[in-house]
Parts: structure tokens; sequence; C-alpha cells
């Protein structure tokens, strides 16, 4: 069964502090990574990963993939109170016939306090 | 999102009632799909479809049936809703997942009492 552990579960920092939040997968020919962050509503999209070692980078977020040991990294820099939200790490198996299901972990809840 | 709404925004049903959750799109892709969302449990797939007429369970179907007669419309009916179906519910789209990844409608927050 496939699989993804996020840690930690949840995480309280100060402005201005840099995290690192944790995401290991167990999957069937694994085809890519995402992170997403959610506020109130709707998870939106972060990052895509695919190829192990090549780190994406938006402003002051970045994730890593690691292949060989599968887990993947989310650091955030320099956080702000806006930062504060659950942080959301899938993984998409690679199937024939392309459903495309993402299975997601349980999510990191981020607290970023002034 | 725009391109991905969903309906009602909330809704408050009694136990052992009816209740149809709707997901509209406008991007005409291929693929959507039914997730929920409780806490200590994230995000988990009830159904999915990879075309009209063409649907699948996800790990959590028991209880729920979709339909999908086009594409832009997919429907999740809870038969005979209980208690521990109270939950947020998203719906999402993609075309190519391994390549753009899930857009999520804005969620429907169903409580059954």
């Amino acid at each position: 069964e496939d699989k993804v552990v996020q840690s930690p579960l949840s995480l309280v920092v100060h402005e201005g502090d840099t995290v690192t939040l944790n995401c290991s997968y167990e999957v069937t020919n694994f085809r890519s990574l995402l992170w997403y962050k959610q506020e109130k509503k709707a998870p939106t999209f972060l990052f895509m990963l695919t190829s192990s070692g090549i780190e994406k980078k938006s402003g002051r977020l970045s994730s890593i993939l690691d292949k060989k040991e599968l887990f993947s990294i989310l650091n955030i820099t320099a956080t702000q109170t806006g930062d504060s939200a659950v942080y959301l790490c899938a993984v998409i198996p690679r199937t024939q016939g392309g459903s495309e299901k993402l299975v997601f972990g349980k999510g990191t809840k981020l607290t970023v306090n002034p | 999102d725009a391109g991905i709404t969903q309906s009602p925004r909330h809704k408050v049903t009694e136990t052992g009632t009816p209740v149809t959750l709707r997901c509209h799109q406008t991007e005409n892709h291929r693929y959507m799909y039914w997730y929920r969302q409780d806490p200590g449990h994230g995000l988990r797939l009830i159904h999915y479809s990879y075309g009209v007429k063409d649907t699948d369970k996800g790990e959590v179907s028991d209880g729920y049936s979709v339909s999908r007669s086009k594409t832009e419309d997919f429907l999740l009916t809870l038969e005979s809703a209980t208690s521990s179906q109270t939950s947020v519910y998203f719906c999402a789209i993609s075309e190519q997942a391994g390549v753009y990844g899930y857009t999520f409608g804005s969620g429907t927050r169903l409580t059954v009492v």
C-alpha cells in the first residue's frame, strides 16, 4: 500500500525562524512528489518534484527530493505569520491507465507567532 | 479557484437522508476526484473519474456513490448520511497530474446531525 508520512505533525515557531518540514514515502513506481499549502480553504500548489537532487525554489520556500532515501524536505526561511498553514505532501504513483491518484500525508500544521 | 466550483459550500443534514454534492469545472480536464479531509487523517480519496461515465473507487468509498454524465460535472452522493460522514469534502481536477498536479475546489463542509 502506498504511504506518505509527514513530520512533525505540528510546529510552532517565531517570525524570522527557519523551518524544515519532512516527507517520507513508500510507493510503487514513483512518479512525482508534490507540496501544497492549505490555509482556511483549498490546498494551493507549491512545488512538484520528479528528479532527485534538484532543488525547487520560490522566494523563501525551497524543496528537494531524495529518490534514493525516499524523502523530501520543504524549507521555509525567514518565516512570516502569513506562512501559518497546513503543509501537505503528496505522491503520485506511476500507474497504467493514468488514473494519477495523489496519495497524501496527514500534513504538518505550522504556526508562526509574531 | 477559478475553473472549479463546489456546491453547496456548507450543508447540515440529518442522519439517514441522502445528500448530493456537486463539483463543476470549466477546464475540460479529464480527471476528477472527490476527497474528504478529517483531523488526524489528512486527505483521503473517496472516488475518482477518468472520463464521462468512467469512475472508480478510492480508499474510503463505502457509503458513497458518484456519477459523471458530462465532462464538467462530478456528483458525490451519500446514500444515507451518517455522523461519521461529517467532514470537509474537496473536489479536484487534473489533466496530467504527474505534470501539473491537481487543482482543488474550495470545499464543502458537511455536518450530519
